[in-house]
């Protein structure tokens, strides 16, 4: 069965700095990979996903993703933070199985120093 | 725009109650999602629905039922509530596979149980 892990609960970083977030996938075919962010309060957006092609995944709000397949990851990324990219973000892998089944992650806390 | 509905956003019950949690979804999809949400689980999948009357279990739908009788609508059932489903809610549509898309959340609903 396919899992999902992402191997920092909470993470720390100032207004203004770089932010790497990591996800590690187990899945036997090629995956879909998704990355969702939570505000306090909300349901879950779609910050960019992976189905095929370029390995390197442009997102909303200036985040990327890149699908390594050698060391199943799928690491998102922002080169510098702001106060409001403060929130849980879930990776996810996806099967396609007539309902498009997702798998998520436990997710990371991101605080934002200012 | 894309948009899913749940009936409440917060939700007290006594232990024993009889819950109804609504999801609607006004995008004609055909897969309907539910999940539970908790600090350091991430998203499990408790029952997803693909068509109309049909339901398949997730990963924990013990003490759950569902319904689907209308494309759009989507009901959680908990026939007898307990204090360990107190969580948070989350309702999720999506087209069906082929169509690289993903799933759209809805804004959740707090449950607790007392």
């Amino acid at each position: 069965a396919q899992s999902v892990t992402q191997p920092d609960i909470h993470i720390t970083v100032s207004e203004g700095a770089s932010l790497e977030l990591r996800c590690n996938y187990s899945y036997g075919a090629t995956p879909y990979l998704f990355w969702y962010v939570q505000s306090p309060g909300q349901g879950l957006q779609l910050l960019l996903k992976y189905f095929s092609g370029d390995t390197l995944v442009q997102g909303i709000k200036g985040f990327e993703a890149e699908f390594k397949r050698s060391q199943s990851s799928f690491n998102l990324r922002k080169p510098s933070v702001h106060w409001s990219d403060a929130a849980e973000y879930f990776c996810a892998v996806g099967e396609i199985q007539g309902a498009q089944k997702l798998v998520f992650g436990q997710g990371t806390r991101l605080t934002i120093n200012p | 725009d894309v948009k899913v509905t749940q009936s409440s956003r917060y939700l007290v019950k006594r232990t024993g109650e009889k819950v109804f949690l609504e999801c609607v979804q006004d995008m004609d999809h055909e897969n309907m999602f539910w999940y539970r949400q908790d600090p350091g689980l991430g998203l499990r999948l408790i029952y997803f629905s693909y068509d109309v009357k049909m339901k398949e279990k997730g990963d924990i739908p013990e003490g759950y039922s569902v319904s689907r009788e209308k494309k759009e609508r989507f009901s959680l059932i908990l026939e007898s509530a307990s204090t360990n489903q107190t969580s948070m809610y989350l309702c999720a549509s999506s087209p069906p596979p082929g169509s690289a898309d993903t799933q759209y959340f809805g804004p959740g609903t707090r449950l607790t149980v007392l």
